[in-house]
Parts: structure tokens; C-alpha cells; sequence
């Protein structure tokens, strides 16, 4: 699976947008980007998916570049409750259901 | 529906004991993953198991091992414990292989 690259902290201030940003510059053609969070100690939590169109759903958006070598996940109005590692993942749709977690970010939203 | 269920929640071994840990998936999931998470390393894939049948092996011994049932739930074991298999581990179902997973709380084993 092609690696991805994501900062490893933000800070969003409640109620504002929150705008993840992830690189996957060696992404294939057959290679997904899924986002997942893990708030503290619990399980990640399935967000979000998508091949090469912009994706949304009822917690967020997925915006890929045309080029799919990077993507952007936006949560629309960041709350505390939203405070966790969010991670983006590459996975190739063939190739199981194997993830591979990378260090994520944090992101810590602030009232 | 129910989400993915793992029992025990937390538990507590001595070094070179076996543990097994169980995991449930939602209702309908036919796939089941397993995960380690460490401070040090962080989320590990251990394996996966599909109609019974482990289709992914993640890069771990021997000692790692599992197996799923015919209503898809599934095990997952660790014989001769060391302090560094300290973690969570995470189950995760999805319905089936290729499709999103979804996670359980985890158990929480600390190995003394």
C-alpha cells in the first residue's frame, strides 16, 4: 500500500471547519483513501472513503486532487467532542482488508 | 445493530501464560481483522479471517495466532505471553473482504 504522510498535530477552534490534509504522492490506480479517528483509548471509527471523486457523508467530506496524490478530509463544524487522531490510510481494494495505520494527526479542537 | 463486541475488556496475564481473546462481529459481517496497538509502535495488522479462513497474515510470530467460526465470530490467541505483548488489540469487521471495517473497544492485556 502507498504510504501517506499527514501532520502531526492541528488545532481547530470549535464550531470552525476542520481541514485534515494527507499526501499520497505513490498512490496507484487501484488504491482507496480512507479515513479513519480514534478518539482516546477507544476503537478507530470508520469516517469516510473514496477513489478519486469528492465524497460526503453525514460526519464529513473527502476532497481528492484531480491527480489523487493528495486528499483533504473536512469536518464541516469541528465540536470538542470531535478531538482525536485521525488517520488517512491508502488501501488497495484488491489486496484485502488489511490497514496500515501511519502516526495520524491530532487534532485538538479548542472552545 | 450491535456494534463489534470483544470480551474481556481488560485483562491481566503473567508472563509466559496464554491468553485468548474473542471478538463478535456486527450482525451480518462475514470478514474479521485483528489489530495490536502499542505506544511504541502503533496499530499493527495481525491478521484476517474470511468464511473461516485466514486470508492476510501481519508480520508477527508464531505465538499470534486465531481462527473464525462458522457465525463468523472470531479468536484470536497468544501463547507464551511477553511483556512486550502489552496492548490493545482491536477487532474489526466489515461484511465483507475489500469493504470498510468497523472496529470494537478493544481488549486491553497487560502482561506482567
Amino acid at each position: 500500500d502507498a504510504k501517506t504522510t499527514q501532520p502531526p498535530s492541528m488545532d481547530c477552534a470549535e464550531g470552525r471547519a476542520a481541514n485534515l490534509p494527507c499526501n499520497h504522492s505513490t498512490i496507484s490506480g487501484n488504491e482507496y483513501v480512507y479515513w479513519y479517528r480514534q478518539i482516546h483509548s477507544q476503537g478507530p471509527q470508520y469516517i469516510i472513503h473514496g477513489l478519486k471523486n469528492n465524497e460526503t457523508n453525514e460526519m464529513a467530506s473527502l476532497i481528492i486532487t484531480e491527480d489523487r496524490k493528495s486528499s483533504t478530509l473536512i469536518l464541516p463544524h469541528a465540536t470538542l467532542r470531535d478531538t482525536a487522531v485521525y488517520y488517512c490510510i491508502v488501501r488497495d481494494y484488491n489486496a484485502g482488508n488489511m490497514l496500515t495505520f501511519g502516526g495520524g494527526t491530532r487534532l485538538m479542537v479548542k472552545p | 445493530k450491535a456494534g463489534v463486541t470483544q470480551t474481556p475488556r481488560y485483562l491481566i496475564k503473567t508472563r509466559g501464560q496464554q491468553v485468548t481473546l474473542s471478538c463478535s462481529p456486527i450482525s451480518g459481517h462475514r470478514s474479521v481483522s485483528w489489530y495490536q496497538q502499542t505506544p511504541g509502535q502503533g496499530l499493527q495488522f495481525l491478521f484476517e479471517y474470511f468464511s473461516e479462513t485466514q486470508r492476510n497474515k501481519g508480520n508477527f510470530p508464531g505465538r499470534f495466532s486465531g481462527r473464525q467460526f462458522s457465525n463468523s465470530r472470531s479468536e484470536m490467541n497468544v501463547s507464551t505471553l511477553e511483556l512486550g505483548d502489552s496492548a490493545l488489540y482491536l477487532c474489526a469487521s466489515s461484511q465483507s473482504m475489500s469493504y470498510e471495517q468497523y472496529f470494537g473497544p478493544g481488549t486491553r492485556l497487560t502482561v506482567t
